[in-house]
């Protein structure tokens, strides 16, 4: 079975502070894939980043940042320079093995406020 | 560019009656899924086609039931509305059902009163 476990329910900051937003995931699958998905206030959910088991180089896109670590199981996303943009529910999932599906974490609620 | 179109965004319904959720995915995408968002929650996958074949199927009730079309958009039919029902329901599309990001549209927002 797969899990995706988001220990940090909400977060607050203040604009330009860096957040760091974990995920830890759990399969028994060698092939597997990890995702960050944001949804704002309108509901919407949309995707930030893919990654796959067998590829661990961080990446980096303008103002975030990913930490992939197997031998940890974890996923983390840092925000640096936080705007007030920012301010959403951030979803870790996984898609593992064979499945279709995207198990989802729990969401940590960040708010950004000036 | 085109995203994932999902219809109606709002929809009131009473207990016991049925609803219809309709999902047009990306041009060239074959795989559809159903997620049911309730509040407060993150998205529980119900279910999944690719290629007009169902996929893989999570805690989709009895009471609903899915297909995909030949022109690959998807429905949802909902039958016997509970109130728990009550949630946003997202509709996804991915080019391959294994290995590529989804991409989900706007969600219905579903009442049941």
């Amino acid at each position: 079975a797969q899990k995706v476990t988001q220990a940090q329910t909400e977060i607050s900051v203040v604009e330009k502070e860096d957040v760091t937003l974990d995920c830890v995931y759990e399969t028994r699958d060698t092939t597997y894939y990890l995702f960050w998905y944001k949804q704002p206030p309108s509901g919407e959910l949309v995707f930030l980043i893919r990654r796959n088991s067998f590829d661990e180089q961080n990446e980096i896109s303008g103002r975030y940042s990913w930490n992939f670590q197997k031998s940890t199981s974890s996923f983390n996303f840092t925000i640096t320079a936080s705007q007030v943009v920012d301010s959403a529910v951030y979803f870790c999932a996984l898609k593992a093995g064979t499945a279709s599906k995207l198990t989802f974490g729990t969401g940590t609620r960040l708010q950004v406020t000036l | 560019a085109a995203g994932v179109i999902q219809s109606p965004r709002h929809l009131i319904k009473e207990k016991r009656e049925t609803a219809t959720l309709k999902c047009y995915p990306i041009p060239r995408h074959d795989t559809v899924y159903w997620y049911q968002q309730g509040p407060g929650q993150d998205p529980q996958f119900l279910i999944s086609f690719y290629e007009k074949m169902q996929s893989d199927k999570g805690s989709i009730p009895d009471r609903f039931s899915a297909q995909q079309f030949s022109d690959y958009h998807s429905e949802l039919n909902m039958s016997s509305l509970e109130l728990g029902d009550s949630a946003l329901y997202f509709c996804a599309s991915s080019l391959s059902h294994l290995r590529t990001e989804a991409f989900f549209g706007q969600g219905t927002r579903l009442t049941v009163v």
